[in-house]
Formats: structure tokens, C-alpha cells, sequence
């Protein structure tokens, strides 16, 4: 069955980084396209990230453009988010999601999500 | 970007009773829709892909309908693990939005 555990979640300070893994099982990692979503404690999701299938296209949401890097080893079938110059506003439980194939678009597979925390 | 707006907030229903929760967006998404389903301290799990189509091993009474700005989601008859929060999330546009929410509680 389809698994994505993420990990690397934790809490840290102000300006700092942090990078989070997802493994991915269960199926042909490397001919999906991956993304990370976000929700804040007590709020709703947010997209943050995407990459395709190859890693030959991201993308990223305006808030942490710059900071955030996405990317992705099909070897090891993990995808990786780095967070750079972290602030209090990142904080938020952080999913690893499987993109459906086109021509059906949707998030079909949902880890467990990592806990950041950003914090003094 | 697209602004998805879900209403209502907050469904109060009992078990057995329909629910329909609607979600329309501030531009057109085609027919780019998804809907998910959210339970306390539980990764959201995807219901409704293209606007109607159930994802695997959804059950029947998960229905999704609309196009273009307007869609609603309906839960036929209301089962105990039904009460949750529901988001809606478009593709179309750049970048992916989600709703804010549709929290169905128990009445």
C-alpha cells in the first residue's frame, strides 16, 4: 500500500534551518509529481510546494519563495523539503503529498505530516 | 490568485440527515475541483477528484457536482465518522488554493 513518512520535524529559533524528508512506498516514486502543503495549528491547508515526477520543474507559494527549497531522489524514492531563515509565521504541521497522474488532478496520498515549530 | 470560499462555516447535523457543503471560487477553475475530508489529528484524505469523480475506496454517499465557479459537495446520510472538515482545493490556476473549511458537526 501507498506510504509517505515524512520526518525532520522539530522546533527551532528564528533564522534558522531545518530540512524534512518524506520516503515514499508502495508504488513508482519516480513517476509522480510530489508536493508539500502546510497547515498552521488550529487553521487550514496551504500549498507551499511542487515538483515533477523527474525534478526538472518547481515551483513554490509566494510566502516562502526564497527560503524553501524542494527537491527529490528517485533512488531513494525521498522527497525533501530544506527551510531556510525560518520564521514564526512557518509554523505548522507539514505534509508530503502524491500528485494524482494527469489528466486527473488532485492530492491522492497524504503522509502523517512533521511538526515545525519556530519559536525563541 | 483563486479564492475559494466555502460556506457554510459550521453544518450542525445528526446522523441519517443530508449534508451539502458548497464552495465557490472567485474566478473560473473548469472543472479542476477536489474535496477533502479532515478528522481531528488526521492527515486530510482526498473524497472528490475533477469535480465528481470518488477516489478509491470512497464511499457512495460522497458526491461532488458543479463547474466553473460553483460546487458542492453532498454526504447522502450522515454516518458517525462523517463529522469532520471538509476543504475544497482547485488545480486550475497557479497557485493551488484551499478553501477555508467546512467544519460538520455533530447536532
Amino acid at each position: 500500500q501507498v506510504q509517505l513518512v515524512e520526518s525532520g520535524g522539530g522546533v527551532v529559533q528564528p533564522g534558522r534551518s531545518l530540512t524534512l524528508s518524506c520516503v515514499a512506498s508502495g508504488f513508482s516514486f519516480s513517476r509522480y509529481g510530489m508536493q508539500w502543503v502546510r497547515q498552521p495549528p488550529g487553521k487550514g491547508l496551504e500549498w507551499v510546494s511542487l515538483i515533477w515526477f523527474d525534478g526538472s520543474d518547481r515551483n513554490y507559494a509566494d510566502s516562502v519563495k526564497g527560503r524553501f527549497t524542494i527537491s527529490r531522489d528517485n533512488s531513494k524514492n525521498t522527497l525533501y523539503l530544506q527551510m531556510n531563515n525560518l520564521r514564526v509565521e512557518d509554523t505548522a504541521v507539514y505534509y508530503c503529498v502524491r500528485d494524482m497522474i494527469a489528466p486527473n488532478y488532485g492530492f491522492d496520498y497524504w503522509g502523517q505530516g512533521a511538526l515545525v515549530t519556530v519559536s525563541s | 490568485e483563486i479564492v475559494l470560499t466555502q460556506s457554510p462555516a459550521t453544518l450542525s447535523l445528526s446522523p441519517g440527515e443530508r449534508a451539502t457543503l458548497s464552495c465557490r471560487a472567485s474566478q473560473s477553475v473548469r472543472g479542476l475541483l477536489a474535496w477533502y475530508q479532515q478528522r481531528p489529528g488526521q492527515a486530510p484524505r482526498l473524497l472528490i477528484y475533477d469535480a465528481s469523480t470518488r477516489a478509491t475506496g470512497i464511499p457512495a454517499r460522497f458526491s461532488g457536482s458543479g463547474s466553473g465557479t460553483d460546487f458542492t459537495l453532498t454526504i447522502s446520510s450522515l454516518e458517525p465518522e462523517d463529522f469532520a472538515i471538509y476543504y475544497c482545493h482547485q488545480r486550475s490556476n497557479w497557485p493551488d488554493t484551499f478553501g477555508g473549511g467546512t467544519k460538520v458537526e455533530i447536532k
